[in-house]
């Protein structure tokens, strides 16, 4: 099962910023937190990953809260072009190998208005 | 850096025969390769996770016999579907880490796979 929840859908202005949440109640203290976003038809790209801190990069920053239980993604000056699926995940080790993976939810389908 | 490629991008086969994806890390040693399946307008399933020269673990629900993985090296790993029927027609996409790359998965471009 998911260890994320995010809204279905969100509209953001073009050139606005776009805040997008995820909630993950349930994760552990070693388990990352990871944004992908998915254009129709393409495989996932990576946007930004983090564990305790905010994390900030070309494309996106990550803000977690203090107690982990959620994040935002924000993307500054939102464009066109950010039309997308994005996938909050968390990443996951499982006891009985030790090889991460990932879970994803159902994401948050975001459109940007012109 | 970091890519990964995927053929065919779109295959069409009768029912009952056997289709081969291919998965390439172009520019990176993978050590671990990822397959998902996603139908349409629903999220990526994880089928499995293979580790260069092991054997395959596949999550709950997946049939090992009917979705063959070999991950031979460390830029190639091809799924097999074996006698392909009409419900798995999806969209399948692998994923791929290294060893510079452990910290996340890079995603291939997917496969159309639509069964007749």
């Amino acid at each position: 099962d998911a260890k994320t929840t995010q809204p279905p859908s969100m509209d953001c202005a073009e050139g606005r910023a776009a805040n997008l949440p995820c909630n993950h109640s349930t994760i552990s203290g070693n388990e990352y937190v990871y944004w992908y976003r998915q254009i129709h038809s393409q495989g996932p790209q990576y946007i930004i990953h983090g564990l305790k801190n905010n994390e900030t990069n070309e494309m996106a920053s990550l803000i977690i809260t203090e107690d982990r239980k959620s994040s935002t993604l924000i993307l500054p000056h939102a464009t066109l072009r950010d039309t997308a699926v994005y996938y909050c995940i968390v990443r996951v080790v499982p006891r009985t190998s030790g090889t991460y993976k990932y879970i994803f939810g159902t994401g948050t389908r975001l459109k940007v208005l012109a | 850096g970091a890519v990964v490629s995927q053929h065919p991008s779109r295959v069409i086969c009768k029912s009952g025969t056997s289709v081969k994806i291919e998965c390439r890390s172009l520019d990176f040693q993978a050590t671990t390769m990822f397959w998902y399946r996603q139908f349409p307008k629903q999220s990526l399933m994880l089928m499995a996770t293979s580790n260069e020269g092991s054997k395959a673990t596949y999550e709950q629900g997946v049939e090992k016999d009917k979705f063959l993985i070999n991950h031979a090296s460390l830029t190639l790993s091809t799924l097999t579907v074996t006698s392909a029927h009409p419900e798995d027609s999806s969209f399948y996409i692998c994923s791929a880490s290294g060893v510079r790359q452990a910290n996340e998965q890079y995603f291939g471009p997917g496969t159309r796979l639509t069964v007749t």
